[in-house]
C-alpha cells in the first residue's frame, strides 16, 4: 500500500497568514492527489484535484502544487471560515489512502 | 447536482454484520465509481473500498476479508456490508462518488452527509 504522510498534524495561524500543508507519498504517484477540507460535524469537500486543479466554487486563495512524492496545499490569506481539518488523498493506485489530517486553528 | 444519502441501522451488535446503502440522486450509478469511507470518532478518514459501474470492486487491505460492496443500477444505489464487527468499527460512514474517467481517478467529488454507526451490545 502507498503510505501518505501529512504534516503538520495541527497549526495555529492568524487571519491573513499564508498557511502551508505538505503530503509525502511513499512512492511516486504522478499528480494523482486530492486535497479535502472538513469542517466540524460536516462531510469532507474536495478543494483540489490532480494536485493543482481547483475545484469549481473553491476560493482562489487555495492552491496546490507538487508531483511524484511531494505535494503542498497553500492557503494565501487565511480566513476565519477556513477553520477546518485538511486531508490529502492519493488515488494513483489501490487501495486509495488518506493522509492523517492537519487541523487548522485560528490564533 | 449529484446528491448521495446513506441509510441503515445506527446500532449494530458485536459479531454481527453492518449494512449500509447509499442512494444517489441527480446522477446515475451506471457511470463513475462509488466509494465508502469511514471516520472513527475524533480520528482521520479511512478509505474502505469502491465499486466501478461495471461491478468491479477494490478494497482496503485491512478490511478486505470482511467487506463487500455491491451496486444496484435499477435502484440507483450501492451498498456496503462489513461482517464480524467490533467496537473498533464504530465510525461515521460516508459514501462518495469517485471522479473516475478514462481509467483514472480524480478523487472524491461528491459526498453524502455521513451516518454514525455504533457497535455495541
Amino acid at each position: 500500500d502507498i503510505q501518505v504522510t501529512q504534516s503538520p498534524s495541527s497549526l495555529s495561524a492568524s487571519v491573513g497568514d499564508r498557511v502551508t500543508i505538505t503530503c509525502r507519498a511513499s512512492q511516486g504517484i504522478r499528480n494523482d492527489l486530492s486535497w479535502y477540507q472538513q469542517k466540524p460535524g460536516k462531510a469532507p469537500e474536495r478543494l483540489i484535484y490532480s494536485a493543482s486543479s481547483l475545484q469549481s466554487g473553491v476560493p482562489s486563495r487555495f492552491s496546490g502544487s507538487g508531483s511524484g512524492t511531494d505535494f503542498t496545499l497553500t492557503i494565501n490569506g487565511l480566513q476565519p471560515e477556513d477553520l477546518a481539518t485538511y486531508y490529502c488523498q492519493q488515488h494513483n493506485s489501490y487501495p486509495q489512502t488518506f493522509g492523517q489530517g492537519t487541523k487548522v486553528e485560528m490564533k | 447536482q449529484v446528491q448521495l444519502q446513506e441509510s441503515g441501522p445506527g446500532l449494530v451488535k458485536p459479531s454481527e454484520t453492518l449494512s449500509l446503502t447509499c442512494t444517489v440522486s441527480g446522477g446515475s450509478v451506471s457511470s463513475y465509481s462509488w466509494s465508502w469511507i469511514r471516520q472513527s470518532p475524533g480520528k482521520g478518514l479511512e478509505w474502505i473500498g469502491n465499486i466501478l459501474y461495471t461491478g468491479s470492486t477494490k478494497y482496503s487491505s485491512s478490511l478486505k476479508s470482511r467487506v463487500t460492496i455491491s451496486i444496484d443500477t435499477s435502484k440507483n444505489q450501492f451498498s456496503l456490508k462489513l461482517t464480524s464487527v467490533t467496537a473498533a468499527d464504530t465510525a461515521v460512514y460516508y459514501c462518495a462518488r469517485d471522479h473516475f474517467k478514462g481509467g483514472y481517478s480524480y478523487g472524491l467529488d461528491y459526498w453524502g452527509q455521513g451516518t454514525l454507526v455504533t457497535v455495541s451490545s
